[in-house]
């Protein structure tokens, strides 16, 4: 059981680059989310989804993008890279009321 | 709206000794609290929550909270701190509504000392 696996662990981006953060899960859990966490700031939530098809924006949506056409996966795009977002970002699942699961993070520096 | 504080970003205490991370949240309805663990360039675990049922929760690795209501508070505890407890702990707060969002609080890191 894999649970939740991100891809991939490390990037380095010029700024204006794209790139597309991959998250999947096995769980077949209905919600996921997109977290960036910075230094002292904890975790903001980017995105969210509650199914297949239906996402919505979190807290710091600016900057990107996602689409959830599976129950498994969830892509987080980033179209014109800033140094603003330079951070850590963690995909996370949950089913109801039950734990909700981390991947690993993708830590992605943009220059 | 929902929101955690989490007061200290830093706690040091000597191994054996009593470990103690603050936080409160504010919550316009019943809230869904949770304390997370973070270890070095990892993911988060988490360690424990409230679902309203029994206000003293019991984690793992020996960790516990208390919810209270009349102060707005889910202070996480230990008896006895472990080198391996060192890590980042975070509190989050969710009223499993639309989403089911969390919101985070900034993190606690925690320090033992030999």
């Amino acid at each position: 059981n894999a649970g939740v696996t991100q891809t991939p662990k490390f990037r380095i981006l010029k700024i204006g680059q794209s790139m597309t953060l991959q998250c999947t899960q096995d769980m077949n859990h209905n919600y996921m989310y997109w977290y960036r966490q910075d230094p002292g700031m904890g975790l903001k939530l980017i995105y969210y989804s509650v199914g297949a098809g239906i996402t919505d924006k979190g807290e710091v949506p600016n900057g990107y993008n996602v689409s959830r056409s599976t129950t498994e996966d969830f892509p987080l795009r980033l179209e014109l890279a800033a140094p603003s977002q330079t951070s850590v970002y963690f995909c996370a699942s949950l089913f109801g009321t039950a734990e909700a699961f981390f991947g690993q993070g993708t830590r992605l520096t943009v220059v | 709206a929902q929101s955690v504080t989490q007061l200290g970003s830093h706690v040091s205490v000597s191994e054996g000794a009593l470990v103690l991370l603050r936080c409160n949240y504010s919550s316009s309805v019943p809230p869904y609290l949770f304390w997370y663990v973070q270890y070095p360039n990892q993911g988060l675990q988490l360690l424990l929550k409230y679902t309203s049922a029994a206000t003293l929760v019991k984690g793992i690795n020996g960790f516990e909270a208390e919810f209270k209501k009349s102060e707005t508070s889910f202070h996480l505890t230990k008896p006895s701190a472990h080198m391996s407890d060192a890590a980042e702990y975070f509190c989050a707060v969710s009223d499993l509504g639309t989403g089911n969002q969390f919101y985070f609080g900034t993190g606690t890191s925690l320090t033992v000392i030999p």
